[in-house]
């Protein structure tokens, strides 16, 4: 039973090109987030939606979008891809109202833009 | 605003050895705080958390952290690590206030020699 899952696990594509990373988790959770790992492995957080609404919208090109259809899912729209934005992407999970705040991780999408 | 000082990118010990990897933060107001490990092309998963109570948290597989507000400090311990300890573990700091992002450090890569 995977707690937090996304897809795909790996993404390669070119620059300019347009893509999607979907996250689900089953855990019931209340608020979903969006984090980029560099090369470097510093972790920083994108988006975050709690029962479907954004809550946290870091300085993001807005070149991105997170759509949230529904509180188990999160997805993550990338338009004109660049090579910067070539890094692991990992979705993850809370649940807020209960004051738990600890966060579940998804495995990432490695994206590499060429 | 909060941040979080990971002193040490990278921390190398023998097997069986003794470790601690270092953590400090700094908040103008209450946090909470979290110990998670990154094994290889995985997700953050959490080690332990302070949230209140005992300054000293005990974690899974046999870490622990103890919560020195005076020092500002929450340094993760294991009287004895294996190869299997192998990660990338980081510091994570968010405040007591409702939709609080958390604040990870930039990580520190513990390597065990046999």
């Amino acid at each position: 039973d995977t707690a937090v899952s996304q897809t795909p696990k790996y993404l390669v594509t070119q620059m300019g090109n347009d893509k999607s990373i979907k996250c689900e988790q089953n855990l019931g959770h209340d608020t979903m987030y969006w984090y980029k790992q560099d090369s470097k492995k510093f972790l920083k957080i994108m988006f975050s939606y709690n029962n479907k609404e954004l809550i946290i919208n870091e300085t993001v090109p807005n070149r991105f979008s997170p759509k949230s259809p529904d509180k188990a899912h999160l997805n993550l729209h990338i338009n004109s891809l660049e090579l910067g934005d070539s890094a692991v992407y990992f979705c993850a999970s809370s649940q807020e109202s209960s004051g738990v705040y600890e966060q579940y991780f998804g495995p990432g999408t490695r994206l590499t833009v060429t | 605003a909060q941040s979080v000082t990971q002193l040490d990118s990278q921390v190398p010990v023998f097997e069986e050895a003794p470790v601690e990897l270092r953590c400090n933060y700094s908040s103008s107001v209450s946090v909470y705080l979290f110990w998670y490990v990154q094994y290889p092309n995985q997700g953050l998963q959490l080690l332990l958390k302070y949230l209140s109570g005992s300054t000293l948290v005990k974690g899974i597989n046999g870490f622990e952290a103890e919560f020195n507000k005076s020092q500002t400090s929450f340094h993760l311990r294991k009287p004895s690590v294996h190869i299997s300890d192998t990660a990338e573990y980081f510091c994570a700091v968010r405040t007591y206030s409702s939709a609080s992002k958390i604040i990870f450090g930039s990580g520190t890569r513990l390597s065990i020699r046999p």
